[in-house]
């Protein structure tokens, strides 16, 4: 496509609930991040992909969430249990160079756990 | 890792005057240093980015300026305008980090 896919746009789910989010890179592109913004705050670290190397989970913010990239291209974001404050815009965003290229952003998945 | 301090966090400025925004980061190996401007329920998109090898770069009405002694780059906007308004986050990698970005920056451009 175009631009970095991501789905759904928006998810509502009940607190204890599973929820899976998937971002569509553009092609080609070797890096893949995953971000976290809560209304009006900042760019939340996730979890980083870089071609076949492991990937950096140093921001997940705990063992329920989970990410994984198949075939080097899509890659889906997994929260299990969710909890009220897992609500937030979670932004894919993939780049063609590993570090130093254009991070072209998703439109966002909104989740909401009531 | 990389840790990129962003300042200030909210700025409010007149149309027409100039903005200007600093980041500092931690990590001397850095070599890419761009800036990201979010519209109000938009994602973020590239406006600038510069690399180590020069000291200054301008698109227009935007400039960046490094200083790779002091570890530390700013985002200079002249003759602001009401569409500028939006929250800036500056960033920084190098090829064996991956892109740490800063708090961001509430920027209000008051007609």
């Amino acid at each position: 496509g175009a631009g970095v896919s991501q789905s759904p746009s928006n998810k509502v789910t009940e607190k204890g609930k599973d929820v899976e989010l998937r971002c569509d890179p553009i092609s080609g592109h070797t890096a893949l991040y995953w971000y976290r913004q809560s209304l009006g705050q900042g760019l939340e670290f996730l979890i980083y992909f870089q071609g076949n190397s492991a990937p950096d989970k140093s921001g997940l913010p705990s063992d329920r969430f989970s990410a994984e990239r198949t075939g080097g291209s899509v890659s889906t974001l997994t929260i299990q249990r969710t909890q009220q404050e897992d609500s937030a815009v979670y932004l894919c965003a993939s780049s063609l160079l590993a570090n130093t290229g254009e991070l072209f952003f998703g439109e966002g998945s909104r989740l909401t756990v009531l | 890792g990389e840790n990129v301090e962003q300042h200030p966090s909210t700025l409010s400025v007149q149309e027409g005057d100039s903005a200007v925004i600093k980041c500092t980061y931690s990590d001397s190996a850095s070599n890419y240093f761009p800036w990201y401007k979010q519209e109000l329920g938009k994602r973020p998109q590239l406006i600038i980015d510069i690399r180590s090898n020069v000291g200054e770069k301008k698109d227009q009405r935007i400039a960046v300026t490094l200083n790779k002694t002091a570890k530390h780059f700013s985002l200079h906007i002249t003759e602001t305008q009401p569409e500028d308004s939006a929250v800036y986050f500056c960033a920084a990698s190098g090829a064996g980090s991956r892109l740490t970005f800063g708090e961001g920056t509430q920027l209000t451009v008051n007609p």
